[in-house]
């Protein structure tokens, strides 16, 4: 079964760091871009990050540019999000998505879905 | 201030047909392909159409999508009350990028 598990989720105070680990499972991860999509409580999703198969191309979110790494471990099927300094508006539900697109991006979307770890920064 | 534009809500009677608009610009939608995303209450999203008309296995082909030039819509005909969630319409942005979604649209099933 194709599956994404998040974890590393947590209460943080402002100004301080979480590291969030996506476990994949059923597929070739090595052979797939991946993201990382949040949902503030009561609000909309937001696209947060991508990586490439092989790490080469990097996206973010201006909203995080310069405080989030994404980053992957093709040998351990695992991707990653660094956040540092943090805010308040960055808690939400952070959910890991698989992604199928061209070399161009001219097609782009996000298949399989993890069920999401819950972020939560405030003093 | 979502980049691509969705009406808040939409509803419908059971048996009735409802259409959701997305609107975005030459950037995203006018270069790149349209997604759409069902999100029931409480649950991840989940793919409901890729690249603007194709639907995933196992999605009832009473869902379909359209695209014409920076625009694109969602329709769902035959509605059933399952069918009541959140919709989001999502796609690649040339100049942001990244990838960008609409506000979200809540479809309730009268």
């Amino acid at each position: 079964e194709v599956q994404l598990v998040e974890s590393g989720g947590g209460l943080v105070k402002p100004g301080g760091s979480l590291r969030l680990s996506c476990a994949a499972s059923g597929f070739t991860f090595s052979s797939y871009s991946m993201n990382w999509v949040r949902q503030a409580p009561g609000k909309g999703l937001e696209w947060v990050s991508s990586i490439s198969s092989s790490s080469s191309y990097i996206y973010y979110a201006d909203s995080v540019k310069g405080r989030f790494t994404i980053s992957r471990d093709n040998a351990k099927n695992s991707l990653y999000l660094q956040m540092n300094s943090l805010r308040a508006e960055d808690t939400a539900v952070y959910y890991c998505a698989r992604a199928v697109a061209a070399v161009d991006n001219y097609y782009y979307y996000m298949d399989v879905w993890g069920k999401g770890t819950t972020v939560t920064v405030s003093s | 201030q979502s980049v691509l534009t969705q009406p808040p809500s939409a509803s419908g009677t059971p048996g009735q047909r409802v259409t959701i608009s997305c609107s975005g610009s030459s950037s995203n939608i006018g270069s790149n392909t349209v997604n759409w995303y069902q999100q029931l209450p409480g649950t991840a999203p989940k793919l409901l159409i890729y690249s603007n008309n194709q639907r995933p296995s196992g999605v009832p082909d009473r869902f379909s999508g359209s695209k014409s030039g920076t625009s694109a819509s969602l329709a769902i005909s035959g509605l059933q009350s399952e069918d009541e969630a959140d919709y989001y319409c999502a796609a690649w942005d040339d100049s942001l990028n990244g990838g960008v979604f609409g506000g979200g649209t809540k479809l309730t099933v009268l």
